[in-house]
């Protein structure tokens, strides 16, 4: 069973602080997504990496995918109260999407 | 454009009745997919239509669910002797070649009583 482990699952910081969020796996994907889900919607795609050590930036938001294709990590500089949300990870093989646990990202103003 | 739309919203049910949450998706996307998100948790797969065909149905949990999409278009997922662990939000994404980018749909929050 392919399992896609996040953390940490809650984070509550400050507006204006930085955070990282992890996404790991024992599996390979061929590419892995990230996800911002709000309450009441469904998810909301983020971004797609797809090569091994790739990063992409979009804007506060810097996204990384490991070296191995396993792992993944989510980066938000200067945080601010719009981004609270659950964040999602996604591990995509073929046609197949495995989502993760889910961080669930508070920013206080 | 219309994005993907998931009816009802909201249903509350007693345990050991059937139930049909309907999933219309983006007009022209072949790709169709349904999860169910718990509380807390991110979406489990459930089935992925290519077309009107179920290309994956391993992650329906049980022969009491069972989903369909008759004309490639709108897909209705049905459960039958709906139990309280069924609770659950049950979302709907479509996607489209080239990029295959899923658009996900609001949800229908299901509560079995």
């Amino acid at each position: 069973t392919q399992l896609l482990e996040q953390s940490p699952q809650f984070l509550s910081i400050q507006e204006g602080e930085n955070l990282t969020v992890y996404c790991n796996s024992s599996s390979v994907f061929s590419s892995l997504q990230w996800y911002r889900q709000e309450p009441g919607e469904g998810p909301v795609l983020l971004v797609t990496v797809v090569t091994g050590g790739e990063v992409k930036k979009l804007k506060r938001l810097t996204f990384q995918f490991g070296d191995a294709r396993k792992d993944s990590s989510l980066h938000i500089t200067a945080a601010q109260p719009g981004d609270t949300g659950l964040y999602l990870c996604a591990g995509v093989s073929t046609y197949k999407y495995i989502f993760g646990t889910g961080t669930r990202l508070k920013v206080l103003a | 454009g219309a994005g993907v739309s998931q009816t009802p919203s909201n249903k509350v049910t007693e345990k050991g009745k059937y139930v049909e949450l309907r999933c219309d998706p983006i007009s022209g996307h072949t790709a169709l997919y349904w999860y169910r998100q718990s509380l807390g948790q991110g979406p489990e797969f459930l089935i992925y239509f290519q077309g009107t065909g179920a290309a994956d149905d391993s992650g329906l949990p049980n022969d009491r669910f069972f989903a369909v999409r008759p004309e490639g278009s709108v897909s209705t997922l049905k459960i039958q002797r709906t139990e309280r662990g069924d609770s659950a939000v049950y979302l709907c994404a479509s996607s489209s070649p080239p990029d295959n980018e899923q658009f996900f749909g609001p949800g229908t929050r299901l509560t079995v009583l």
